[in-house]
């Protein structure tokens, strides 16, 4: 069991736009950072949002980020085939000293 | 642009140790933590434990008793071991990079499969 929570899976056509939650706690998301990431079939996951709602150089602006109180939430738009993947979000948990994920959401591009 | 490059062995018994090396080229090593996560097949990211060039470690509750992450600043390397092995260790490992005490951020090793059979 994860300790932020998403949905297992999401869907949308080409073009759309397409949201992810992660929802935690006030140890976690409520007093801390979240980073999001995307893991392509095969592949280590690839950082996509960092600090809430920063991009690293290279990702493109149709990725972004967002959080209120305990609750964060990735928005993709212009989706595309390429986008299909496992999203991941993470964030610093006091209460255990640790790093902690959520269990990940799988996007399907219809 | 940092590169980190991992190794060890694939394929144990249970009991046994797991150990895995991750060593980092460019950018500095000195800076950041440095970060093991694994991910079982089929599931989701579990973060072990990070290390700073001092050797401070952080490392999660639930396995705190059987993980020790090192650090070599000669060689810009850090090493993951894992006691007691089962088959619920079995997973592939990703050594990373981030700034301590939050998640990782750009720079992941390619992952090692570790196989945990009798």
């Amino acid at each position: 069991q994860s300790v932020l929570t998403q949905p297992p899976s999401v869907s949308a056509a080409p073009g759309q736009r397409v949201t992810i939650s992660c929802s935690g706690s006030s140890s976690n998301i409520g007093n801390d950072y979240v980073f999001w990431y995307q893991q392509l079939p095969g592949t280590a996951p690839k950082l996509l949002i960092y600090d809430d709602n920063k991009r690293p150089s290279g990702i493109p602006d149709r990725f972004s980020g967002s959080k209120s109180g305990t609750s964060a939430t990735l928005g993709i738009t212009g989706l595309q085939t390429g986008d299909e993947a496992d999203y991941y979000c993470g964030a610093w948990d006091s209460s255990l000293s640790a790093g902690v994920f959520g269990g990940g959401t799988k996007l399907t591009v219809l | 642009q940092v590169q980190l490059q991992q190794w060890g062995a694939g394929l144990l018994k249970p009991s046994e140790t797991l150990s895995l090396t991750c060593a980092v080229y460019g950018g500095s090593f000195s800076n950041y933590y440095w970060i093991w996560i694994r991910q079982p097949p089929g599931k989701g990211l579990e973060w072990i434990g990070e290390i700073n060039h001092r050797g401070i470690t952080n490392y999660n509750p639930s396995l705190k008793s059987r993980v020790t992450i090192s650090v070599d600043t000669s060689k810009n390397q850090f090493s993951l071991k894992l006691t007691s092995l089962t088959a619920a260790d079995t997973a592939v490992y990703y050594c990373a990079r981030g700034v301590g005490r939050h998640p990782p951020g750009r720079g992941w090793g390619q992952g090692t499969l570790v196989t945990v059979s009798s």
